[in-house]
């Protein structure tokens, strides 16, 4: 398993630039998470999807978007690049456990991180 | 107010020095503690993890809860320079997709 994958590892933007961040998970994780992480600061909630075709919003989602097309792959989105998205982003995964679907792993699994420099 | 408060660092300490990192949180909700260790560049991965109060121990680590206090500790016995990284706490209530709350990370330094 190679787990929770990302590319590109680093990018520079210009601002007002696009691009998409991949993920892709091959454990079959049902959910999948981006974040974000300044220096010094812990991980900001971007997106988050519960299964394909379902997201939701996080803590920070403004200027970027997300979409589920399959159990294995998550992108995020940046639309017209800006200085304030300059940031490490995580893409994680994790599974809900019991019958129901209503009780959750404790683990998430993360994978390297895309370092991207808007200027 | 946050609702994660992570002591900030960073942290320096000799080798073989015992380490204590702690979290304080303010949602009685919360029932899962998670320690997460980040190495520099890397993704997070669980350390450790725990269950409403207690302690649990690990090899050199101990995490202990005190939901009473709203606070969490992760310990380092006889610490190691390998042990160098950013310690991130995180919670959850799992009421909500699996979502867990992070703290903001101390990073620690062993020196040889």
């Amino acid at each position: 398993n190679a787990g929770v994958t990302q590319t590109p590892k680093f990018r520079i933007l210009k601002i007002g630039q696009s691009m998409t961040l991949q993920c892709t998970q091959d454990m079959n994780h049902n959910y999948m998470y981006w974040y974000r992480q300044d220096p010094g600061m812990g991980l900001k909630l971007i997106y988050y999807s519960v299964g394909a075709g379902i997201t939701d919003k996080g803590e920070v989602p403004n200027g970027y978007n997300v979409s589920r097309s399959t159990t294995e792959d998550f992108p995020l989105r940046l639309e017209l690049a800006a200085p304030s998205q300059t940031s490490v982003y995580f893409c994680a995964s994790s599974y809900s456990i019991g019958t129901s679907g209503a009780l959750f792993s404790y683990e998430q699994y993360f994978g390297p991180g895309t370092r991207l420099t808007v200027t | 107010q946050k609702e994660v408060e992570q002591d900030p660092g960073p942290l320096s300490v000799p080798e073989g020095a015992i380490v204590s990192l702690n979290c304080t949180y303010s949602n009685s909700a919360f029932q899962y503690f998670m320690w997460y260790r980040q190495y520099s560049r890397k993704g997070p991965e669980l350390l450790m993890y725990t269950y409403s109060s207690g302690n649990k121990e690990d090899g050199r680590f101990t995490a202990q809860v005190d939901k009473s206090s709203k606070y969490i500790s992760l310990f380092i016995r006889d610490s190691q320079p390998s042990d160098s990284a950013t310690y991130l706490c995180a919670m959850s209530d799992f009421t909500n997709a699996g979502k867990s709350t992070f703290g903001d990370g101390t990073t620690l330094t062993v020196k040889p």
